[in-house]
């Protein structure tokens, strides 16, 4: 039974670039959030989807955006990179058979490094 | 808003014996989840325990248990028998259920145990 899975595994950017993050949610789960965790600190939320609306933002800048896929799949895109973005990014789904709404089950991030 | 406060950054342990590790939330809402999440050097961020706010009998899951109290809005996990592969970072964290569900992480606290 697969996982949520995330692509790529690391990821190295410049100042200035741009970056989009994948995000498969564990089949059923019709909800994905993205977390931003800081080397050392707890994961930060960043958006929820639900049904391909967003449900949820946190407190991150215009240059973070998110969508989601009639296949329930995400995609978190990051403009204008800055240093502090440098981040492991954490994709979680939910809202299905397997855990239904009790517990949301993640992936294994995606490490962004920001040269 | 929601808050989440992990007070002690790194708690040790020897083998076999037993660890508590302490939180402590804020919320205005009566409804609501609490969980413990482990972090393994692998970065897969692996579900503990959960708690629902309305439930007084707190959570046990094998070797880990919560002391849950509500009033106090304390939220600690009790991991008893420790193993050499407890070693991670532990994250408590606060969230809702449901379509606009949303996880409110505190710090983490890094437990080491000795063989």
């Amino acid at each position: 039974d697969a996982g949520v899975t995330q692509s790529p595994t690391h990821l190295i950017k410049t100042r200035g670039q741009q970056v989009t993050l994948r995000c498969s949610p564990i089949s059923g789960h019709k909800s994905v959030s993205w977390y931003q965790q800081v080397l050392g600190q707890g994961p930060q939320f960043i958006f929820q989807y639900y049904e391909k609306e967003e449900r949820g933002r946190g407190n991150f800048p215009d240059r973070f955006s998110a969508r989601q896929f009639p296949n329930y799949s995400s995609e978190l895109n990051v403009n204008a990179l800055l240093l502090g973005d440098s981040a492991l990014y954490l994709c979680a789904s939910s809202g299905g058979q397997r855990g239904g709404w009790n517990e949301q089950f993640f992936g294994p991030g995606t490490r962004l490094t920001v040269l | 808003a929601q808050t989440v406060t992990q007070s002690q950054p790194e708690m040790s342990v020897q083998e076999a014996e037993t660890v508590t590790l302490s939180c402590t939330y804020d919320t205005s809402e009566s409804d609501y989840y609490l969980f413990w999440y482990k972090q393994p050097p692998s970065r897969q961020m692996i579900l503990v325990i959960r708690q629902e706010a309305y439930k007084q009998q707190n959570a046990t899951e094998n070797r880990f248990s919560v002391n849950f109290q509500k009033a106090a809005k304390s939220f600690s996990l009790k991991i008893s028998d420790s193993q050499l592969g407890d070693a991670a970072m532990y994250f408590c964290a606060y969230g809702y259920t449901g379509a606009n569900s949303k996880l409110t992480f505190g710090k983490g606290i890094t437990l080491s145990v000795r063989p």
